[in-house]
């Protein structure tokens, strides 16, 4: 079945510890999204790529970053994390037009 | 700047019941796009239905459909015969056919009680 898929599912990192979450998908879809997500609230768009175009939300901490090396690839980098940034990080896509398909998320715990 | 009410921050309803959860938008464009996504606890977010504003025929989806009224720009769900499965966190979103970017609302969190 054609898919989003997030690893590590599961990530622990210490404070300061550079992490890399990664996302595939195998949809072919043009645009891919990165989300954070903290309990109980709607999901926060932090960047977007539509193919290699790279879209970055302005309230996005300079501590996020994010390659898109091809196609099916995502990954989001978080240089520097802080207590703050313990989230669900969610990745989606979508076609030019229409609904997004999302992946099941990494939970981030930072201690 | 397009923004996504929904203003019903928890709602249960009895097995078998129906419930309607509300959504309201606010934007200046046409063409867009409106959904429903429903995120489990602890569980992926799926796309529950969607509708497309050149579309008067409201959608619907088995036992889900939509109550779309451009003019009053209001997007709401019918859940029927509710299952204790529905049980989730309900978000309406929103986009603009003319961008990438979908606005969420702030999240409905249902309760189907048995």
């Amino acid at each position: 079945d054609a898919m989003v898929i997030q690893n590590p599912r599961y990530q622990v990192t210490q404070f300061g510890k550079p992490v890399t979450l990664s996302c595939s998908q195998t949809l072919n879809h043009n645009v891919m999204y990165w989300y954070q997500q903290k309990s109980s609230q709607a999901p926060k768009l932090l960047f977007h790529y539509y193919d290699k175009d790279f879209n970055n939300e302005a309230d996005t901490p300079d501590n996020f970053q994010s390659r898109r090396p091809n196609t099916s690839f995502c990954f989001l980098d978080i240089r520097s994390p802080g207590l703050g940034d313990a989230a669900m990080y969610l990745c989606a896509t979508s076609r030019v037009a229409g609904e997004q398909f999302f992946g099941p998320g990494t939970r981030l715990t930072v201690l | 700047a397009q923004t996504v009410t929904q203003s019903q921050p928890e709602m249960s309803v009895q097995e078998a019941e129906t419930v309607t959860l509300s959504c309201t938008y606010d934007t200046s464009e046409n063409n867009y796009y409106l959904f429903w996504y429903k995120q489990p606890p602890s569980r992926q977010m799926i796309l529950v239905i969607r509708q497309e504003a050149y579309k008067q025929q409201n959608a619907t989806e088995n036992r889900f459909s939509v109550n779309f009224q451009k003019a009053a720009k209001s997007f709401s769900l019918k859940i029927s015969d509710s299952q204790l499965g529905d049980t989730a966190m309900y978000f309406c979103a929103f986009r603009d056919s003319g961008t990438y970017k979908y606005i969420f609302g702030t999240g409905t969190r249902l309760k189907v009680l048995a």
